[in-house]
């Protein structure tokens, strides 16, 4: 079973601070992703990473930075936190599968991690 | 530009009977359809998939089905449970994405006892 935890499930933090979310998945996926999700926006991309070290920015990028050191772990950062930033943050990860010439790698989700900037 | 869109937030139907969830898309580029359900506190779990070459996919009481010429796809539930409330997200990929998925806003369902 695919295991993707992530380090808090409720942050509170001040505007400003430097803030740290860690995700670790324990399957050797090549693929790892951070999401936020937002009442009445759905999911949106932050940033994934397909291999150690290689990262991409997603549609939201913007205050926001990863870091990729080892496999499993995939670091979300906030340089310095702000109010707009209160949102619910989710990490996923997939292999790399290639079906009939398709890519049919399933992302599997973390439980999210609730953070609220004051 | 939302390329893909769930036009209806919420969808509310009776124990047993057909949910029909649906989902649109613009980018004729997509290739392969997921979906994907979440319950409040907890992250979304895949549910079930399509490729583009097929137009229906079946998995126990889920179903989806495809219509590429309409760029639309749809998830039918029979029959529906009070346990399948919850918020289901339509993504889709295109083959050199890099495996990045562009999910909808979600519909969310209720299914009363």
């Amino acid at each position: 079973d695919v295991k993707v935890t992530q380090s808090s499930r409720y942050l509170v933090k001040r505007t400003g601070e430097k803030v740290f979310l860690e995700c670790v998945q324990d399957m050797d996926h090549e693929n790892m992703f951070w999401y936020r999700q937002d009442p009445g926006l759905g999911l949106r991309l932050i940033y994934f990473s397909y291999d150690v070290k290689m990262k991409e920015k997603g549609d939201i990028p913007e205050g926001y930075s990863v870091s990729r050191e080892k496999k499993e772990r995939f670091s979300l950062i906030l340089e310095s936190a702000s109010t707009n930033q209160t949102s619910m943050y989710l990490c996923a990860s997939s292999p790399n599968l290639r079906t009939s010439g398709f890519f049919t790698d399933t992302q599997y989700f973390g439980p999210g991690t609730r953070l609220t900037v004051l | 530009d939302q390329q893909v869109k769930q036009n209806s937030p919420s969808l509310s139907v009776q124990e047993g009977r057909i949910s029909i969830l649906n989902c649109d898309y613009t980018n004729s580029m997509f290739d392969y359809f997921l979906w994907y359900k979440k319950y409040p506190a907890e992250g979304p779990t895949f549910l079930i998939s399509i490729s583009s070459i097929k137009d229906k996919n079946e998995d126990g009481r889920f179903t989806v089905f495809l219509n590429k010429s309409a760029k639309h796809l749809s998830l039918h539930i029979v029959p529906s449970q009070p346990g399948d409330s919850a918020v289901y997200f339509c993504a889709a990929r295109t083959y050199s994405s890099n495996y990045k998925l562009t999910f909808g806003k979600g519909t969310l369902l209720t299914v009363n006892p």
